[in-house]
């Protein structure tokens, strides 16, 4: 089994839509969470921290349940901007990556 | 303030040569980590560099060492080169300090091609 494992995608929504990214961990000693976000040939870059209690920053919502092992990201209203890889990261020591999940958002 | 910035940004190497790549971080940063990203996968953990030492490494064979200066930039070398270590080579910058959620900053990588 993976360490972080998210869905495969690809996810193609039209603009306005809500879509969801769910993302699964093999370590319960992990210790933080993030979102990152990648664009083709770029680099990664966070777009967001996760945080027990949940986080929000503007169209974006970040849930983590570590009973579960689960995270998951929210977009509402989805933008033509928001097409991207978007990288489920675990914290254990050293940053594990998922292998990310790539979202089009269509006109 | 510069961000990360890395060495070459393409290289194209044969079967058993060796290679070098380089990374100078974000100013004010003290910790530099690298990652290989093969395609269409997530990056994956190299080692990290602080005060010049590794501390910590992933599943990487010794043929991947690194070094880490006293300005804190840092190199990886990668010996005896396979085809399968064709990838996205990134390096990330970050503080020791920032604690459990310290953002790692990346650098545009280097695309290394092994022929």
């Amino acid at each position: 089994r993976k360490e972080v494992e998210q869905d495969p995608g690809p996810f193609n929504v039209p603009e306005g839509a809500t879509v969801a990214f769910n993302c699964t961990y093999s370590n319960s000693a992990s210790q933080s969470f993030f979102w990152y976000r990648q664009d083709c040939r770029k680099e990664p870059k966070l777009l967001m921290s996760v945080y027990s209690s949940g986080n929000e920053d503007g169209r974006f919502t970040a849930q983590l349940n570590r009973a579960s092992q689960y995270i998951s990201l929210l977009i509402r209203d989805s933008k033509l901007s928001d097409s991207a890889t978007y990288l489920c990261v675990v914290n254990t020591n050293d940053m594990r990556f998922g292998a990310g999940t790539r979202l089009t958002v269509k006109p | 303030d510069a961000g990360v910035t890395q060495s070459p940004t393409h290289l194209i190497k044969t079967r058993g040569q060796q290679v070098t790549l380089r990374c100078s971080p974000k100013s004010g940063h003290d910790t530099v980590s690298w990652y290989q990203q093969a395609l269409g996968q997530g990056p994956q953990f190299i080692f990290q560099y602080y005060e010049e030492e590794e501390r910590q490494r992933g599943n990487f064979p010794d043929r991947f060492s690194g070094h880490q200066f006293p300005n804190y930039s840092s190199e990886l070398n990668v010996n005896a080169l396979l085809l399968g270590d064709s990838a996205l080579y990134l390096c990330a910058s970050s503080l020791v300090a920032g604690g459990l959620y310290n953002e790692q900053f990346f650098g545009p990588g280097t695309r290394l091609t092994v022929l």
